[in-house]
């Protein structure tokens, strides 16, 4: 089975405070990384996916980079805001297999 | 509108008791896939399959079957569930020809099934 490790497993931060969020995976056999948001009592949503290294995909506030030869990749939210509170999901995807993280749930106090 | 169509939403079921639960997807994908996601541990694949009639073993198959007989639909079927088949469950899909690694995964609603 993949190891997809992701930290921290939560964090709490101050409207505005910008973070970020690691996602370490194994550097052999790559092919893909997702990173996916996923708000209580809906389902997942893709944010990213990147498959080169030294990637960066950015939507709005929220960016990613991608090192494939030391297998991490770490998603930055600048300025958080409350609705950015969900959890943040990445995972390996292989050649047939989707292996995920076990996220990092990000709660944004007002 | 595109999307995943998972049912039942909640079911409550007792040991033993036969059920399966649907997966339909009108985005022509080739590639869908089972999840279940249980506290502390994430999403976890149970089955997936990469076109029709074509199906393979996730990270914790054991207890559920799956079949692939059309290309839009992909039940997951539970023949004789138990109390640790407890869990929220994901069906999801995704373009699998070409390079289809790098296409992100739809999900469904989710099915929260409860084994008594």
């Amino acid at each position: 089975i993949l190891n997809v490790e992701q930290s921290p497993q939560s964090l709490h931060v101050q409207e505005g405070d910008s973070t970020n969020f690691t996602c370490s995976f194994p550097s052999s056999n790559f092919y893909a990384l997702h990173w996916y948001r996923w708000e209580t009592a809906k389902s997942p949503e893709a944010l990213f996916v990147m498959t080169l290294n030294g990637d960066e995909k950015k939507k709005g506030r929220i960016s990613a980079t991608l090192n494939t030869k030391e297998g991490y990749s770490y998603l930055y939210i600048k300025g958080s805001q409350p609705e950015d509170s969900a959890t943040y999901l990445c995972a390996f995807g292989g050649y047939q297999k989707v292996t995920f993280g076990t996220g990092t749930k990000l709660q944004v106090i007002p | 509108e595109a999307q995943v169509t998972q049912n039942p939403r909640y079911l409550i079921t007792v040991t033993g008791k036969k059920l399966t639960v649907t997966c339909s997807q009108n985005m022509n994908h080739e590639y869908m896939s089972w999840y279940r996601q249980d506290p502390g541990l994430g999403l976890r694949q149970i089955y997936y399959s990469m076109n029709v009639e074509v199906t393979d073993k996730g990270d914790v198959p054991e207890g559920y079957k799956v079949s692939r007989k059309e290309k839009r639909n992909f039940p997951l079927i539970l023949e004789s569930p138990s109390p640790n088949q407890t869990s929220l469950y994901f069906c999801a899909s995704k373009p699998g020809q070409g390079v289809a690694y790098n296409s992100p995964l739809h999900f469904g609603n989710g099915t929260r099934l409860t084994v008594t």
